[in-house]
């Protein structure tokens, strides 16, 4: 398989759950993130991972906690959300060397919170 | 101010015209640009990088940078309805660590 992998397409869940998604990159690069996309509204940066240590966390709440265990695979650990944490979630990678960091994205997460 | 800025749109061309979309961004800092495609329900796809002053052109497509005005544009000849999509700006700036900048949009709907 090629490319940036998400896993799963569609989540349902309640506010007191416990769920996690995960991403995996087959491009061999250096650099993962976590991108909130709600309906009308810019793509927002919320975690940045690069080499594996985080190096941006842009005031998510604490209920959204990532875990990069290698440079290939990147989760996002959910809990006690909210409603308004309904949105589709992407991951992306790039290599970060120079100007050649484009971002390549993953086919996203559509996450309802009831 | 939006670091990114463009026209929601919709964004509305006959099929076989050119449409043009606009970009404009904030941080005279910012070196590379990006123009992706999304489709409903989708991802965005790249579809053009720029990073020189100037015109690039792929295809149909032709991405156009001009720093000093900190303006970037897409123009997409001969559309097809299978263009039909939302088109993302981006902009990355090294005083930001590279992060990239994304605008929010512009619709595009190609009428057959």
């Amino acid at each position: 398989e090629t490319g940036v992998t998400q896993t799963p397409r569609h989540l349902v869940m309640g506010m007191t759950n416990k769920k996690s998604l995960k991403c995996e990159q087959h491009l061999g690069h250096n650099a993962m993130y976590w991108y909130k996309q709600s309906a009308k509204k810019p793509l927002e940066l919320m975690f940045v991972y690069s080499l594996e240590e985080r190096v941006e966390n842009n005031s998510v709440p604490s209920r959204f906690s990532p875990e990069c265990p290698n440079s290939s695979h990147l989760f996002l650990h959910l809990h006690t959300l909210q409603p308004e944490d309904s949105a589709l979630y992407l991951c992306a990678s790039s290599q970060t060397s120079g100007r050649t960091d484009t971002q390549y994205f993953g086919p996203g997460t559509r996450l309802t919170v009831l | 101010q939006k670091e990114v800025e463009q026209n929601s749109g919709p964004l509305s061309v006959p099929e076989g015209a050119i449409a043009s979309l606009n970009c404009t961004y904030s941080d005279r800092g910012s070196q590379s640009f990006f123009w992706y495609r999304q489709y409903s329900g989708k991802s965005p796809e790249l579809i053009m990088s720029i990073y020189s002053n100037g015109d690039k052109e792929d295809g149909r497509f032709t991405a156009q940078l001009n720093k000093a005005s900190q303006y970037v544009s897409l123009l997409i000849r001969d559309s097809q309805p299978s263009d039909s999509a939302t088109y993302l700006c981006a902009a990355t700036s090294y005083n930001q660590g590279g992060k990239l900048i994304f605008g929010q949009g512009t619709e595009l709907s190609v009428k057959p």
